[in-house]
């Protein structure tokens, strides 16, 4: 089946500093990729969306300078928060659509824990 | 986007069977339902998926009535792993540019 992994897994930084996490689809080439942020007792809030070789579309309220996503091959995108916050603190998870299917469908990844001192 | 309307969460028993239903008024004709299961600190994990009437897979299954304005996931003989959020999605499965909108989701606890 499709897998798609985080790295890290989890992370704690202090304010200010920039964190990366890194999503792979581990056996199929992903066009698109998605980002969400989960925040405690609440559901996934979609982000951004990422095609493959072109710039995000960013969800209204996301500020793309802050949540940087760089998706520059088939199967990797980065999402950077850049001067971190403790309001940051979230739980970032992404998803994958398969390019080589004509269904529409997400495989997710098992999440990054960020938390910002 | 179709709106998505579920409990906010449901107790039951081990053994026992659940049902879940998910209310999708202003479903569109190509869209299709989808259910996710979410454990603590996890991602969203794909259960089952259909268009209409029934559907089953070795995990639960999935009835859709012919106006397909809700849908109901069943878990046979649920057990105490079986504690998570559940989530109904509808989106046009055969859009490339189509997004998952999540709702509130329904939280699912088992007890002994």
């Amino acid at each position: 089946g499709a897998v798609v992994s985080q790295h890290p897994s989890w992370v704690i930084c202090k304010s200010g500093t920039s964190v990366k996490i890194e999503c792979r689809s581990l056996d199929f080439q992903a066009t698109t990729m998605f980002w969400y942020r989960q925040f405690p007792k609440q559901s996934l809030m979609l982000m951004a969306t990422s095609n493959e070789g072109s710039k995000a579309t960013y969800e209204q309220g996301v500020e793309k300078d802050k949540f940087l996503i760089n998706h520059a091959s088939l199967t990797l995108s980065t999402l950077t928060v850049t001067s971190a916050h403790p309001e940051d603190s979230s739980f970032y998870i992404c998803s994958a659509r398969d390019g080589t299917s004509s269904y529409n469908e997400q495989f997710f990844g098992p999440g990054t824990r960020l938390t910002v001192l | 986007l179709a709106k998505t309307t579920q409990p906010i969460s449901m107790d039951s028993y081990e053994g026992q069977e659940v049902n879940i239903t998910c209310s999708h008024n202003n479903i569109a004709t190509n869209d299709y339902i989808t259910w996710y299961q979410q454990f603590p600190s996890q991602g969203p994990r794909f259960i089952i998926q259909g268009y209409k009437t029934k559907v089953t897979n070795e995990v639960a299954s999935l009835f859709i009535p012919a106006d397909r304005k809700s849908s109901t996931l069943s878990l046979p003989r649920v057990s105490l792993s079986d504690t998570a959020v559940y989530y109904c999605l509808v989106g046009d499965m055969n859009s490339g540019y189509s997004t998952l909108t999540f709702g509130k989701g329904t939280m699912l606890l088992v007890s002994p």
